[in-house]
Order: structure tokens, then C-alpha cells, then sequence
């Protein structure tokens, strides 16, 4: 049973459009985090949500964490191609552990 | 600020002989150390963590094992490799705080290739 549920799984899409990449559970999260992965590197954190309903933003990219700490979502506008990469969802249940979603893998071409 | 160090960052070995990856993290104190894997380039899976020196928990049962002989030293092993020990091995750590509770910060990974 996957915990996390990530999707789209891949979006390919050209430079300048939007996008937007959901993850979702049925689960309580006391944080959820987002992350970015380049091929053959280790992920790299792009942002921590705590509160229900957080919105934080991080120059194109913006980050919601759901009213009831379940869900969030990331939004990217005008993508650039580097922006390509693995995105990452992960949730904490409250004891340092963090459970991963699948991953969407995003193509921006030019 | 905090970094973490991987090596080595490429193995090939053959089915049957032994596994050492060792982690390391610097600029921080007694923090939560995590090994994962993942494979095909999608999700991670947990494979070991630890919340202080002598002690491991494990996630999956396999034909691996872990230890951390020191606060900032965490080390992946196996006796004998299996082909379907393939993958690419991921160290993380947290902090034991509560601020930013659960993030975790990953090491540059382990491409491990058993033939």
C-alpha cells in the first residue's frame, strides 16, 4: 500500500508553460517536504510545510500544505528546462521517519 | 553549516563478496541517521535508521545490515551480495530537534552494481 500518492508520475512539458504536481494520503502528516533530484545525485530539499494550509514560495515555485495536513501540492510557473529533474514528496508521521511518494519526473524541453 | 560525505560513489562487485558503504556527517551533533535505497531513479526506500551510536532499526529484512560505531558515522554492509542488492544507496540525516521535525538532508548516494 503506498502511502504517498504522487502524481503525475511523468509530465513532459514545453519551457514557459505551467505545471502542477500533487501528492495526497489519507494520512495525518507533522510535516511534509519537497524535494528535487537530478539523475545519479542525491535529492535536495526544496522546502518543509508544517502548518495546515502553508503557502510558501520559492522564486517559480510555490508550495501548498493542505487545511488537514494530508495533501500538498507544488506549482511551477513559466518552467525552464531547469527545472527538469525528479520531484519528491515526503511526509513525516511525527517520529522522524519520512515516507516517499514515487516521484514525478519532469522534462521542461526548450 | 552541515555537510554529509558518501563513499565510494560507484561500485561493481561481483555476486557473493562483501559490502561496506560508509556515511558521514559534519557540523552537527547527535543526529538521526538514515540509509535508504532506490531504485530505477523513483521512490526511496528505508532501509535502516538510527537515533544514536550502537543503535539500529530495521525497515525491510534483507541481506543487509547496519551499524554506527560513532555519533556522525553510519555504515551499510552485507556479507555476501545478491544481484537483487543493485541499486543506488542514499544516506540522510536529521536533526533531533523540533524545528524543521522531520526534514532530512541527503548525501551525494552509491551507485552499487552486483554482476
Amino acid at each position: 500500500t503506498q502511502l504517498l500518492e504522487q502524481s503525475p508520475q511523468f509530465l513532459s512539458i514545453q519551457e514557459g508553460e505551467n505545471l502542477t504536481v500533487y501528492c495526497n494520503s489519507s494520512s495525518v502528516f507533522s510535516s511534509l517536504q519537497w524535494y528535487r533530484q537530478e539523475p545519479g545525485e542525491g535529492p535536495v530539499l526544496l522546502v518543509t510545510v508544517v502548518t495546515g494550509g502553508e503557502v510558501k514560495k520559492l522564486k517559480r515555485l510555490t508550495f501548498q500544505f493542505g487545511d488537514a495536513r494530508k495533501d500538498s501540492s507544488l506549482h511551477i510557473t513559466a518552467a525552464q528546462p531547469g527545472d527538469t529533474g525528479l520531484y519528491l514528496c515526503a511526509g513525516a508521521l511525527g517520529n522522524y521517519k519520512l515516507t516517499f511518494g514515487k516521484g514525478t519526473l519532469l522534462t521542461v524541453n526548450p | 553549516s552541515q555537510t554529509i560525505h558518501q563513499w565510494p560513489a560507484t561500485l561493481v562487485q561481483p555476486v557473493g563478496s562483501p559490502l561496506s558503504l560508509e556515511c558521514t556527517v559534519e557540523g552537527t551533533s547527535n543526529p538521526n541517521l538514515y540509509w535508504y535505497r532506490q531504485a530505477a531513479g523513483r521512490g526511496l526506500q528505508l532501509l535502516f535508521y538510527s537515533v544514536g551510536i550502537g543503535q539500529i532499526s530495521s525497515e525491510v529484512p534483507q541481506n543487509l545490515s547496519a551499524s554506527r560505531p560513532q555519533d556522525r558515522q553510519f555504515i551499510l554492509s552485507s556479507k555476501k551480495l545478491l544481484l537483487s542488492d543493485s541499486g543506488f544507496y542514499l544516506c540522510a540525516w536529521s536533526g533531533t530537534s523540533g524545528g524543521g521535525r522531520g526534514t532530512q538532508y541527503f548525501g551525494p548516494g552509491t551507485r552499487l552494481t552486483v554482476l
